[in-house]
């Protein structure tokens, strides 16, 4: 079946800019997860929904960055003036259940490297 | 502050030989402990996981190892082969929390 997609791959903007990155979990995956993993580091947590409620904004490094997933499938995170610090790939993950009292494997999608010029 | 410190950064093994990434953390509350392949322009990938109540797991070439009292867990890859060569990722949550922490990553080379 399928897996994880994210769009756009790839995506260049100017610094101030508003960008908007799709993730489209597998079907039926209640949670979904974003992470930003900067060149040549590990994936760093953002944000965690729970079908369409957001559980965990923790990792969100500023008010510029939001996250939504209105309808408990497909989740936007929404980088509003983009700085060059930015610039990573934003990956998205979702496992069938939630993880809390559970072992569950998250599923990876390829990401949307975001470079901000 | 880094959750999960991993090393080494990069490694380069002959085909056949053994790949060992290591990978060490400080809290003890941590109960999950996965690593991931990443091949370039992918995500992440489950590879192997275990929890803290065993010392080993095993599936095919890879074992994971785990000392619980030295807050360490290892990846040993057997019989490298070339299309093992990926970055790995270490990583570490707490069943209760819906987080995952990262290591910052072994980038692995198998020489043919």
């Amino acid at each position: 079946g399928a897996g994880v997609s994210q769009s756009p791959r790839y995506k260049v903007a100017k610094r101030g800019q508003d960008v908007a990155l799709r993730c489209d979990p597998i079907s039926g995956h209640v949670s979904l997860f974003w992470y930003q993993q900067a060149l040549g580091q590990g994936p760093e947590f953002l944000t965690y929904f729970q079908n369409e409620a957001q559980l965990d904004k923790s990792g969100l490094p500023s008010d510029r960055f939001f996250a939504e997933r209105p309808e408990g499938s497909v989740s936007t995170l929404k980088i509003q003036r983009t700085q060059q610090e930015d610039s990573a790939v934003y990956l998205c993950a979702s496992s069938l259940r939630e993880l809390a009292g559970r072992w569950e494997t998250q599923y990876f999608g390829p990401g949307t490297r975001l470079l901000v010029l | 502050q880094q959750q999960v410190k991993q090393s080494p950064q990069s490694l380069i093994v002959q085909k056949g030989g053994i790949s060992i990434i290591n990978c060490a953390y400080e809290n003890t509350a941590f109960d999950y402990f996965p690593w991931y392949q990443q091949f370039p322009g992918k995500g992440p990938a489950l590879l192997i996981a275990i929890r803290p109540d065993v010392s080993e797991k095993k599936e095919g070439r890879f074992t994971i190892s785990f000392n619980k009292s030295a807050k360490q867990f290892s990846l040993h890859i057997m019989d490298s082969q070339p299309g093992d060569s990926a970055t790995y990722f270490c990583a570490a949550s707490i069943r209760n929390f819906n987080k995952f922490y990262f290591g910052s990553g072994t980038k692995l080379n198998v020489k043919p």
